[in-house]
Order: structure tokens, then C-alpha cells, then sequence
């Protein structure tokens, strides 16, 4: 089994759709959440970063982090169709210098 | 707007020949990584440098695959003799803490 586990989707919403994007984990002593997101033919761009539990809001994303349950989320408000991209959740323990990613989901959002 | 950049963008090369690919961190960054990421296995960490140290290369099939840091501003990933499963995005990325910032990819295609 994998240390973290994210659905592949794909997903498809319509245009202006609440999206949550959502991944598990198993080891307890990851402290670091960053969700990266992936346009097609590119490389993966940081988008959000937390550190230990709760959440963190930036214009129309927001990232939640509860280590009771060892379960991170990412919720797209009002979605659009430039979100369409594969979104990889990734994880560190502190000072590990290395992170452990999800494989991703893929969203599609529809005009 | 600093960038982590990636050299060659796209690679199509026989089986047996050798491969370089090679990437410039962004400056200031203490840490460099190689990935591969694939449809099947999603995304891989193959070796990661701290101050141009290898730490980990435990992700590279060591018989063929080499990663070398021979300064700062340039880290390389060569494969001898290359083989059609090596075929897929490798990408390069650099950070200084818990984030990392990647490069736009090499694609490599083995025939």
C-alpha cells in the first residue's frame, strides 16, 4: 500500500462547480501538505502549502489538513475552465528534504 | 521571474545510446531533485542532492542511471545504455525548505 493514496479521477464539473480534491495518508509523521497542480506537458507548480493541521485560504482555494483522520482536501470555489488540470497532493516529514506525492487527479472543468 | 530549466525539451533516441539530460536550479536553492514520472508509475523520485551531496538515490536503477551535481548551477541525469522503459518525463526541480519548484521536463522516447 501506498503511503498516500489519491483518487485518479478523472473528475469532470461544470464551469463555476465547488470542486474537493482529497488524499490520505499513512504515515503519521508527515507535518508538511502542499498540493501541486499540472497542466498538460508541463511540470508541476506549487499552489498551496500548510504546515500541521487546519486551513489555509488563497482567493479560491483552500486547503484542509486533519492529521486525526490523516486526510487532506483541496476545494476549488467557483471552478473554471483554466482550473482543468491534474492536481498532486504531496507530503514531508520536517526536515526530510524530500517529499512524497500523490499520483494525482485529473480535473476537467466544463464551460 | 527565477525558473529551474531544462535541457534537452524532448529526447527520441535508439536503444543502447546514452542519454543527458541536464537541469539549472534556481539560485539560492540547496536542493535538487530528479523525478520520472510515467502514466503507470505517476510520478517518481529517483535522486534528490542537499548542497550538491547526494542524499538518496535509492529511486535509480543504479546500473544504468547516474545523477552528478558537478557544480551549482548545473545537475545532470544520464542513462547508459538507454532501454524502451525508460521512456517517459523526466523532470528536475529545486527548493530550499518543504517546497520545490520543477522544471518544464524532458520527454524521452526509446525506440
Amino acid at each position: 500500500q501506498k503511503e498516500v493514496e489519491q483518487d485518479p479521477g478523472p473528475l469532470s464539473v461544470p464551469e463555476g462547480a465547488i470542486v474537493s480534491l482529497n488524499c490520505t495518508y499513512s504515515n503519521s509523521a508527515f507535518q508538511y501538505f502542499m498540493w501541486y497542480r499540472q497542466y498538460s506537458r508541463k511540470g508541476p507548480e506549487l499552489l498551496m502549502y500548510t504546515y500541521s493541521s487546519g486551513n489555509k485560504e488563497d482567493g479560491r482555494f483552500t486547503a484542509q489538513v486533519d492529521k486525526s483522520s490523516k486526510y487532506i482536501s483541496l476545494f476549488i470555489r467557483d471552478s473554471q475552465p483554466s482550473d482543468s488540470a491534474t492536481y498532486l497532493c504531496a507530503m514531508s516529514v520536517i526536515a526530510a528534504g524530500k517529499s512524497t506525492f500523490g499520483d494525482g487527479t485529473t480535473l476537467t472543468v466544463k464551460p | 521571474d527565477a525558473r529551474v530549466t531544462q535541457t534537452p525539451r524532448d529526447k527520441v533516441t535508439e536503444m543502447g545510446q546514452e542519454v543527458t539530460m541536464r537541469c539549472q536550479p534556481i539560485l539560492g536553492h540547496n536542493t535538487v531533485f530528479w523525478y520520472r514520472q510515467t502514466m503507470m508509475q505517476g510520478l517518481e523520485l529517483l535522486a534528490y542532492f542537499r548542497n550538491r551531496a547526494p542524499l538518496d538515490d535509492s529511486g535509480m536503477p543504479k546500473d544504468r542511471f547516474s545523477a552528478e551535481m558537478p557544480d551549482a548551477t548545473l545537475a545532470t541525469l544520464k542513462i547508459q545504455p538507454s532501454e524502451p522503459r525508460d521512456s517517459a518525463v523526466y523532470f528536475c526541480a529545486s527548493g530550499y525548505g518543504e517546497t520545490q519548484y520543477f522544471g518544464p521536463g524532458t520527454r524521452l522516447l526509446v525506440l
